[in-house]
């Protein structure tokens, strides 16, 4: 089946960075986008943006644009967000997922499990 | 940015009773070129990721429950939830996909009464 498998929970420190994968199994890695949204108890779901596997194309939303890279190793089949620049406000659940419907940005299905990223000193 | 509001935070029902949330986007989410409403509607149980139920405003993903159905145009959008299942428990998500940045809705968190 279609499924999304992300990488284990990270602890880091204030002024660090993150890289998480996302490896794809069960369809064509290079025919979906793969998105990136995050979870706080305080901002709920929040979109950080997009990533085009087959070229490489990407979108990022405003809030994170120069503080986040968003790349694919096709020939493993996964999806990567680097985070620089880490505060405590940046703890947080990552998720992939693939957009589905075509194009970059539409509705998510399926979603990764998540990747628990704790900011502190 | 468009901004989602959901409401109402929480709703308590009983079982094989109706829930209802509604969601309400800052700006219409109606593409006139192809008469369609950009929003989408997930289930997320403790412990796991948002999963996919509706999207397109009112076409239920396959696999989805008939009880599951979503309903609106424009601005105002609800969900409805017919005959409430113990399974049912969960927080739901509006999603607008008409322009980037994407947005959600704040949750519903929906319980048993």
């Amino acid at each position: 089946q279609v499924q999304l498998v992300q990488s284990g929970a990270e602890v880091k420190k204030p002024g660090a960075s993150v890289k998480v994968s996302c490896k794809a199994s069960g369809y064509t890695f290079t025919s979906y986008d793969i998105n990136w949204v995050r979870q706080t108890t305080g901002q709920g779901l929040e979109w950080m943006g997009w990533m085009n596997p087959n070229s490489g194309n990407t979108g990022y939303a405003q809030k994170f644009q120069g503080r986040v890279t968003m790349t694919s190793d096709i020939s493993i089949r996964t999806a990567y967000m680097e985070l620089s620049s880490l505060t405590p406000e940046d703890t947080a659940l990552y998720y992939c997922a693939r957009a589905s419907g075509g194009g970059c940005c539409n509705w998510f299905d399926p979603w990764g499990q998540g990747t628990l990223v704790t900011v502190s000193s | 940015d468009i901004v989602m509001t959901q409401s109402p935070d929480s709703l308590a029902v009983s079982l094989g009773e109706r829930a209802t949330i509604h969601c309400k986007s800052s700006q219409s989410i109606l593409y006139s070129s192809d008469n369609k409403n950009y929003l989408a509607w997930y289930q997320q149980k403790p412990g796991h990721p948002p999963n996919l139920l509706i999207y397109w405003a009112s076409t239920r993903e396959s696999g989805v429950p008939d009880r599951f159905s979503g309903s609106g145009s424009g601005t105002d959008f609800t969900l409805t939830i017919s005959g409430l299942q113990a399974e049912d428990v969960a927080v739901y998500y509006c999603q607008q996909y008409y322009s980037t940045p994407l947005t959600f809705g704040g949750g519903t968190k929906v319980e048993i009464k």
